[in-house]
């Protein structure tokens, strides 16, 4: 069973904080790894991609890979009241014949002013 | 471009009946995904289409669902019958190419079977 798993919160920082969500993952040939932002009753949207070991900052976000422990995290620096949201975890995994992606049930994170 | 637009919004129906659920894609998107969300089970993909052909429908949960893609710019997704654990968010997602590239998802439709 391809599995992606996430702690589901919800986790609560102060708000100027560093907000850290993991994820781990089951499968060990992924090779593509999305983190999603889903504020309550919108849809989701991507925040980050990350596709090689290591960290990728994108402003105040910075993904981190690590394919041998298979688990990637998402830093979120200076955390903002804005930033309170579900943040979905999405793993390229293979399936049969075909690749898919398969999502974590999502962390809930609350940034408290 | 408005991006993915799905209709209807909201959708209430009686056990028993039929639904249909649509989707406009992003122009020029070669992919189209259909997803369904519950506070269980979370997002779980029920069939993608690559250049409108179906790639994948494993999720797709009993012979009461069908997606259909009869054009680059048009999908449904239909349940017939409707039962009471089909109630969820469902979601259509575009993307240039298939899995490896970002989706960009429609506002959903929110589906009450009663």
């Amino acid at each position: 069973q391809k599995e992606v798993e996430q702690n589901s919160g919800p986790l609560s920082v102060p708000e100027g904080a560093i907000a850290s969500l993991n994820c781990t993952y089951s499968d060990r040939v992924s090779q593509s790894f999305f983190w999603y932002r889903q504020y309550s009753g919108k849809s989701p949207e991507l925040i980050m991609s990350i596709y090689s070991n290591g960290d990728k900052e994108d402003g105040r976000f910075t993904a981190q890979l690590n394919k041998a422990s298979q688990y990637v995290s998402l830093l979120i620096r200076d955390s903002q009241p804005s930033d309170s949201a579900t943040y979905l975890c999405a793993v390229n995994m293979d399936a049969g014949n075909n690749r898919k992606l398969i999502w974590g049930l999502g962390t809930s994170l609350a940034v408290n002013p | 471009d408005a991006g993915v637009i799905q209709s209807p919004r909201h959708e209430v129906t009686e056990m028993g009946q039929e639904v249909t659920l649509r989707c406009k894609p992003i122009s020029g998107h070669n992919s189209l995904f259909w997803y369904r969300q519950t506070m269980m089970r979370g997002l779980e993909l029920l069939i993608y289409f690559n250049n409108n052909v179906p790639i994948d429908d494993s999720g797709m949960p009993e012979d009461r669902f069908s997606a259909k893609m009869p054009n680059a710019s048009f999908s449904t997704l239909k349940i017939q019958p409707s039962e009471p654990r089909d109630s969820a968010v469902y979601f259509c997602a575009s993307s240039l190419l298939e899995m490896n590239t970002e989706a960009f998802f429609g506002q959903g439709t929110r589906l009450t079977v009663v």
